[in-house]
């Protein structure tokens, strides 16, 4: 049980233009949504917090207008990356919980390059 | 921020051999959880912790929360090729963010068979 799923898993786009990435929850409704940045060797990096059907809560640095999330359903979470640079390429990784369960669970991540 | 210092920061052992790490931090937890994350994948949990003291095993996987609730420690027995990996611990803090984890910096695990 628990499983997140991430679609895609790699992706390679132009500079300036946008990406969107999917997280869902496959058998639970996830009340609360994570999603996170790495980068190579390093640990994970919260970038933002996001409840079913509200705004999204951002870390400090992180651009909200650039980094669009939408969490719309109890099972989906979608991260739109716009106007994407080169140095927004980074693995990306949501996870998911449900409400009074703290465990995250996670998706498999996304491979983001920016040519 | 709130930091979690994680040791070893790598290590490489011999198959079979028996490896211990741990998370220490200056700030109280009430839930401790273990990952472990593959090359180009996310982290899995390994093992959840929530009361002080408690000793939670998984296989060859063994990990405790400690008694003043400020570490935690991760064993696994008998290490095997596919054990490798980097294992994160995360903790949730006492009055923190719901449900937000502070994670450590990794343990990167190679195994010699």
């Amino acid at each position: 049980g628990a499983v997140v799923s991430q679609h895609p898993s790699w992706v390679i786009c132009k500079s300036g233009t946008s990406v969107k990435i999917e997280c869902r929850s496959l058998d639970f409704q996830a009340t609360t949504m994570f999603w996170y940045r790495q980068f190579p060797k390093q640990s994970l990096m919260l970038m933002a917090t996001s409840n079913e059907g509200s705004k999204a809560t951002y870390e400090q640095g992180v651009e909200k207008d650039k980094f669009l999330i939408n969490h719309a359903s109890l099972t989906l979470s979608t991260l739109t990356v716009t106007s994407a640079h080169p140095e927004d390429s980074s693995f990306y990784i949501c996870s998911a919980s449900w409400t009074g369960r703290f465990i995250q669970y996670f998706g498999a991540g996304t491979r983001l390059s920016v040519l | 921020g709130q930091q979690l210092n994680q040791s070893p920061q790598s290590m490489f052992i011999q198959e079979g051999e028996d490896v211990s790490m741990n998370c220490t931090s200056s700030s109280i937890f009430n839930t401790w959880l273990w990952y472990k994350q593959d090359p180009g994948e996310g982290p899995v949990l390994l093992i959840a912790l929530y009361k002080a003291g408690e000793l939670t095993s998984n296989g060859r996987l063994t990990a405790q929360f400690g008694i003043t609730r400020k570490d935690s420690f991760l064993n696994i027995s008998a290490s095997i090729p596919s054990d490798v990996g980097i294992y994160f611990c995360a903790g949730l803090l006492v009055g923190g963010s719901q449900g937000n984890l502070i994670f450590g910096k990794g343990t990167k695990l190679s195994v010699k068979p």
